[in-house]
């Protein structure tokens, strides 16, 4: 099966500086690669996503870029505000055909930004 | 458009004892998933639904049964509960098409501690 691995665990950064978070994922059949963002006690909330046809996409302040060939991904998030402290994780799953066997989380990173 | 209702939102069980956790959603969505996230780690699948009729074992289902009767529903059985069981549960649908966005849907969560 698949396995995604996320760094840092732990992520501090000034506010407007810029973080980034890396993913590893093992199957090369997986196409599409989403990020989500966790507030303390509440649901995962999909921020941005990533199909396999593409390198990378961009939306406002975050990106999200795709390296087939390492098989590795990263979200890279600018001009950072408190706003943006929280959990994120990464995900990876192969679609095809309409099917789906469910995403494979990454164990997440905690993002500081100190003011 | 309730999105993906999960209930109870919190419950705490006695070793041994059983519980369903609800889960429904409005979206019309063909693909539903159980999750369990422990503390300070990712979301692992429990089991899924690609639609009424028919479920899958996910990463970690030992200890777990599910049914889908109908679209809407997807409830979760913890049968003769235990303390590896403490977590929290959310739910997740999901509608993947062709041209579609893929993202999940997640509830609210279900926090169950057994003790």
């Amino acid at each position: 099966g698949e396995n995604v691995e996320q760094h840092p665990s732990t992520l501090s950064v000034q506010e407007g500086d810029s973080a980034v978070i890396k993913c590893t994922y093992s199957d090369s059949a997986s196409n599409y690669f989403p990020w989500y963002k966790q507030e303390l006690g509440k649901r995962p909330q999909l921020i941005i996503d990533i199909r396999s046809n593409v390198g990378e996409k961009k939306d406002q302040r975050i990106a999200v870029t795709l390296n087939k060939t390492a098989k590795h991904f990263s979200l890279h998030i600018t001009e950072t505000q408190p706003e943006d402290s929280a959990v994120y994780f990464c995900a990876a799953t192969s679609y095809s055909g309409g099917g789906a066997d469910g995403l494979t989380f990454g164990k997440g990173t905690h993002l500081i930004i100190q003011p | 458009n309730a999105g993906v209702t999960q209930t109870p939102k919190f419950r705490i069980l006695k070793i041994g004892q059983s519980m369903t956790l609800q889960c429904a959603q409005d979206m019309n969505h063909n693909y539903m998933y159980w999750y369990r996230q422990d503390p300070g780690m990712g979301l692992k699948l429990i089991y899924y639904s690609v639609g009424a009729g028919i479920t899958d074992k996910g990463e970690v289902p030992n200890g777990y049964n599910v049914s889908r009767s109908t679209t809407e529903d997807f409830p979760l059985r913890l049968e003769l509960a235990a303390p590896s069981q403490t977590s929290v549960y959310f739910c997740a649908s999901s509608y993947p098409r062709q041209g579609r966005d893929y993202g999940y849907t997640f509830g609210s969560g279900t926090r169950l501690t057994v003790v």
